[in-house]
């Protein structure tokens, strides 16, 4: 089946306190790519990839970080997450021949 | 001016009633459209892609008005199973990687 996993999917955690959210794909697609979504504001991209080792920031990507050493893996850090960073956040592999974004279930993160 | 808009509804319409949303855009250059569904705290899924001719799924029906710059989604005969947030999404440029997502307009469909 494809898809895409991210974990944890349920994160509180504290000021501060370094975390990773990971994200792994199996359609062995190039191109992936994290968002945030807050109310009112839609889904908003965080950072991207075109391939591995290929990143490039999205539209809100401070405080953040990726790496892509590994096509099926795209995992988000915060090296030091702020309450501005709680956030419901979405990884992304895309179908380049058609489009279709292909998303993972979410990872609702609370920074206290 | 956002650079994709919603109106956010809700819409709540009974069974069986058809229902349309727009989405405007701004960028005159964009060059491809989508909806997306949403159902709550779960992962948006592609519904349909929007083309130029406008395009049709079962009781699903997209278009796109270039001129003034806007995509529509008319959903006939509403279903319970409908009652999502409806994500309007452009692509500004030739790009895979560069999407712009609207805020979601919600619909509830009541028995």
């Amino acid at each position: 089946e494809a898809q895409v996993t991210q974990n944890p999917r349920y994160l509180i955690t504290v000021t501060g306190k370094k975390l990773t959210v990971t994200c792994s794909q199996n359609m062995n697609h190039e191109y992936m790519s994290w968002y945030r979504q807050d109310p009112g504001l839609g889904l908003r991209q965080i950072y991207y990839s075109m391939n591995v080792e290929v990143t490039d920031k999205g539209d809100v990507p401070e405080g953040y970080k990726v790496s892509r050493k590994e096509k099926r893996n795209f995992p988000l850090i915060l090296e030091s997450p702020s309450p501005n960073q709680t956030s419901l956040y979405f990884c992304a592999s895309t179908a380049v021949d058609t489009g279709e974004l292909f998303f993972g279930e979410g990872s609702r993160l609370t920074v206290l | 001016r956002k650079e994709v808009e919603q109106d956010p509804g809700p819409f709540n319409v009974p069974e069986g009633a058809t229902v349309a949303f727009n989405c405007t855009y701004s960028n005159s250059a964009s060059q491809s459209f989508f909806w997306y569904r949403q159902d709550c705290r779960k992962e948006p899924k592609l519904l349909m892609s929007v083309y130029s001719s406008g395009n049709e799924d079962g009781r699903f029906t997209a278009q796109l008005n270039r001129a003034s710059q806007y995509i529509s989604l008319l959903i006939r005969d509403s279903k319970l199973s409908d009652s999502a947030t409806y994500l309007c999404v452009v692509n500004p440029v030739d790009s895979s990687y560069k999407l712009i997502f609207g805020s979601g307009t919600r619909l509830l469909v009541r028995p």
